[in-house]
């Protein structure tokens, strides 16, 4: 079974650029996470999606990021205009809407550098 | 609002000793807590997840304990190897939140040498 893939790895963009990040949650995850780290502080949660239904995203930061999932299955991140202190990496996590211990699952992350 | 933290923040030691990694949090109200394991550019790793109603968790050389009432769980690693080295991130999911919202620790960094 294939893990939580994440796409790119790498990005690095200027300042004021737009960047698109994506994430491909297991198979059969209804339950898709972002969060983000930055350099020197802990992961942080940014939004949570139950199949397309944004349900919590309290996290995101301001309103140049956008989250969506359509059609329920992948998810992108779009960072429009990229500031500086938006680099760091993103980490997108799933889980099993029925799963009684809602373990999450990590993808490997988009470490993004804005320069 | 949950908080944690993960003392020590680094360690290093030498091939073959038993370590001590240490995560607390403020609110005693969660569902599970989980470690993690994360190499460097790496994703996170799942190592034990240990329910509110669990004492401990064990898999192999690692055993993950839980003391809600004091707001405490501590990953034990036995007999340490260079292939350990690695960080070690705790990570609470608190009761009555949305589904699942994890509150992370900045992790110990742990370097295991021969």
């Amino acid at each position: 079974e294939a893990g939580v893939t994440q796409f790119p790895s790498h990005s690095v963009i200027e300042k004021g650029q737009t960047v698109t990040l994506r994430c491909d949650p297991i198979s059969g995850h209804d339950n898709l996470y972002w969060y983000r780290r930055v350099m020197g502080k802990e992961i942080k949660f940014l939004l949570h999606f139950v199949k397309e239904s944004k349900q919590d995203e309290s996290g995101m930061p301001n309103n140049r990021f956008l989250a969506e999932r359509t059609g329920g299955t992948y998810s992108t991140l779009k960072v429009q205009p990229a500031e500086l202190e938006d680099s760091g990496v993103y980490f997108c996590a799933s889980s099993h809407e029925r799963g009684t211990l809602r373990e999450q699952y990590f993808g490997p992350g988009t470490r993004l550098t804005v320069t | 609002k949950q908080e944690v933290t993960q003392i020590p923040a680094a360690l290093s030691v030498p091939e073959g000793e038993n370590l001590v990694l240490n995560c607390s949090f403020t609110d005693s109200a969660i569902y599970n807590l989980q470690w993690f394991r994360q190499d460097p550019g790496k994703g996170l790793t799942s190592l034990l997840l240990i329910q509110s109603s669990q004492r401990e968790q064990t898999s192999g050389r690692l055993n993950a304990s839980l003391d809600k009432s004091s707001g405490r769980s501590t990953l034990y690693i036995a007999a340490s190897q260079p292939g350990d080295s690695a960080t070690y991130l705790c990570a609470v999911d608190p009761r009555g939140s949305t589904l699942g919202r994890l509150y992370f620790g900045r992790g110990t960094q742990l370097t295991v040498w021969p």
